[in-house]
């Protein structure tokens, strides 16, 4: 199957600072990627659908603006959550395809946020 | 409604257990239906994927039902390392491919 990372896999900040979360598809090129964020014992919930090389679709009840995704490259998208909030806290997880008309996704292993 | 619905579980079961997980959809337009396994703390990975003519891999079992929008996975002789959260996902086109997850049933293995 398709290769994807993530990093950091964890992160702890302080309430107030950002934090950049990345994700490369290692053996192939991907065009569009997606974000989701986990809290415990729920379901992955879409954030938001990366495009490279144009803004990002935002799902509703996400704020773009504390959210920032960019997907510079074809390889690389990456999340930012600007001011994090203890309420930030969660996994968030990125995920691509090779073949994207087909829905079969493969995932970064996630990052686990802890604000402070 | 949701879009996918999952049972709720949790399932507990004996090793050697068969054990069925049931899952609907909503969106008779939907176009590719999968199983992804998701252990805690880490992230969903690809169990099957699920064919109209059913399809079996090993212990696991899928089959789709499209006129009854229903997608089943079947897991014969469980073993405990079988536990784990089993996540029903549905994909379709509405102008983009849009991919939608369950809730997902955990699944209890026990000795």
């Amino acid at each position: 199957g398709a290769v994807v990372s993530q990093h950091p896999s964890w992160v702890i900040c302080k309430s107030g600072t950002s934090v950049k979360i990345e994700c490369r598809s290692l053996d192939f090129q991907a065009t569009t990627m997606f974000w989701y964020r986990q809290f415990p014992k729920q379901s992955l919930m879409l954030m938001a659908t990366s495009n490279e090389g144009s803004k990002a679709t935002y799902e509703q009840g996400v704020e773009k603006d504390k959210f920032l995704i960019n997907h510079a490259s074809l390889t690389l998208s990456t999340l930012t959550v600007t001011s994090a909030h203890p309420e930030d806290s969660s996994f968030y997880i990125c995920s691509a395809s090779p073949r994207v008309n087909t829905g079969e996704l493969f995932f970064g292993e996630g990052s686990r946020l802890t604000v402070l | 409604r949701k879009e996918v619905e999952q049972d709720p579980g949790p399932f507990n079961v004996p090793e050697g257990a068969t054990v069925a997980f049931n899952c609907t959809y909503s969106n008779s337009a939907s176009q590719s239906f999968f199983w992804y396994r998701q252990d805690c703390r880490k992230e969903p990975k690809l169990l099957m994927s699920v064919y109209s003519s059913g399809n079996e891999d090993g212990r696991f079992t899928a089959q789709l039902n499209r006129a009854s929008q229903y997608i089943s996975l079947l897991i014969r002789d469980s073993k405990l390392s079988d536990s784990a959260t089993y996540l029903c996902v549905v994909s379709l086109n509405t102008g983009g491919f849009k991919t939608i997850f369950g809730a997902g049933t955990r699944l209890f293995v026990k000795a």
